[in-house]
């Protein structure tokens, strides 16, 4: 049964300390999200990928958060320096082309938890 | 304003009872619509989907889906513990594009 894997689980760090987060998408997804779940704001995108290019960062605070995929097996989320408002659950989510179809759905990571103190 | 709304309850069941979800949402483009459920430190994952209007039913589960009124719907019969987590509607006007999600409900049910 293929899962996105997300690393470390959790992560606890000071304040004004780099944050790196992992995942590693299904095999032959194409697409891959990153969303920032907290109890006040739900899910929020913040960025998204096809075929390893950016095609929408909007959600992201640019000044601190990062989002890369170095190549198709690997997508890094980094935030420095990191604040306590970023305490929240980042998941990554991959699919195929075409993934809202009914067959072919968003699959998600189970997440990293992340405290800032 | 968000773009979609869901009462974030939360809600609490007896067991065999019906339970009874909604979201609003604002977008006309969004024709994509989605249930996701989501267990405690677990990543979400797809329940029902739904293309445009109309009904999709699913075992226990019933997705409804009124555009004109923008308004969509989960009834989950039978109700059993297991179905005890937080649902999420989700949304999206492509069938390739990023998804819109609901704050969530989290239901209990009972035995």
């Amino acid at each position: 049964d293929a899962r996105v894997t997300q690393t470390p689980r959790h992560k606890v760090t000071e304040m004004g300390q780099e944050v790196t987060m992992r995942c590693q998408p299904i095999l032959g997804h194409n697409t891959v999200f990153w969303y920032r779940q907290t109890m006040m704001q739900g899910l929020e995108l913040l960025a998204y990928f096809r075929n390893r290019a950016p095609l929408d960062d909007s959600g992201m605070p640019k000044d601190r958060f990062s989002a890369e995929m170095p190549d198709a097996t690997l997508a890094t989320l980094k935030i420095q320096p990191s604040e306590p408002r970023d305490s929240a659950v980042y998941f990554c989510a991959s699919g195929e082309t075409g993934w809202g179809s009914y067959n072919s759905p968003l699959h998600f990571g189970n997440g990293t938890r992340l405290t800032v103190t | 304003q968000k773009e979609v709304e869901q009462d974030p309850g939360p809600l609490s069941v007896p067991e065999g009872a019906i339970v009874s979800l909604n979201c609003t949402y604002s977008n006309s483009a969004f024709q994509y619509f989605m249930w996701y459920r989501q267990y405690s430190r677990k990543g979400p994952e797809l329940l029902m989907y739904t293309y445009s209007s109309g009904n999709k039913e699913d075992g226990r589960f019933t997705a409804q889906v009124d555009k004109s009124s923008k308004y969509i719907s989960l009834f989950i019969r039978d109700s059993q513990p297991s179905d005890s987590a937080t649902y999420l509607c989700a949304m999206t006007g492509s069938n390739d594009y990023k998804l819109s999600f609901g704050a969530g409900t989290t239901v209990t049910v009972r035995a």
